[in-house]
């Protein structure tokens, strides 16, 4: 079982629509949950960071955390073409600052 | 704020050389410095942790001799590929942390483009 698992997608989704990313994770000691964005032939950039089970919102997007159930999704409100990109679920493991990066999935938005 | 520079952002070397690559954190200090490598259309592959002024840590299957990682300051770590071959060839990505309360988020540079030929 991987460590951090994510649908590789594509997802398309209409311009202004909601585009919803999952990620599960296998660690239950895991504290910290990240959501960076990766466009194509560049490096990742932090979009979202929670650490405490619930909703955490920032504008058009909101990271949701369950420990219960080992889930971690991310919600991009009025999706834009600019989001397209793919996006990598990461979460602390071993105890330590170290990340775990799920393979990502790729989001389409389509106009 | 969280701004990581990597340089050089491309290169192509000769099979059997070394290259370094240079990553800075230019607004923090970065206690902690990771240095991944990611091959086209696959995930983030972490080698090695390097702290200030500690040895770095390599993840199984990194060949520490062939890696070579200083950490010298805390706002410089470079990466040294010995020796380098085709099979080298990929895409090198830093990212450094600090300590605190957001000790965990990782703020990536822009990363190196390496080809070997």
């Amino acid at each position: 079982q991987k460590e951090v698992e994510q649908n590789s997608g594509p997802l398309s989704v209409p311009e202004g629509a909601i585009a919803s990313l999952n990620c599960t994770y296998s660690d239950r000691g895991s504290q910290s949950f990240f959501w960076y964005r990766q466009y194509s032939g560049k490096s990742p950039e932090l979009i979202m960071s929670i650490y405490s089970n619930g909703d955490k919102e920032d504008g058009r997007f909101t990271a949701q955390l369950n420990k219960a159930s080992q889930y971690v999704s991310l919600l991009i409100r009025d999706s834009q073409p600019s989001d397209s990109a793919t996006y990598l679920c990461a979460v602390s493991t071993g105890g330590g600052n170290k990340l775990t990066f799920g393979t990502g999935t790729q989001l389409k938005v389509e106009l | 704020g969280a701004v990581v520079s990597q340089h050089p952002s491309r290169v192509i070397c000769k099979s059997g050389t070394s290259v370094k690559i240079e990553c800075r954190s230019l607004d923090f200090q970065a206690t902690t410095m990771f240095w991944y490598r990611q091959f086209p259309k696959q995930s983030l592959m972490l080698m090695a942790t390097s702290n200030e002024g500690s040895k770095a840590t390599y993840e199984q299957g990194v060949e520490k001799d062939k890696f070579l990682i200083n950490h010298a300051s805390l706002t410089l770590s470079t990466l040294t590929v010995t020796s380098a071959h085709p099979e080298d060839s990929s895409f090198y990505i830093c990212s450094a942390s600090t300590s605190g309360s957001r000790s965990y988020e990782q703020y990536f540079g822009p990363g190196t483009r390496l080809t070997v030929t």
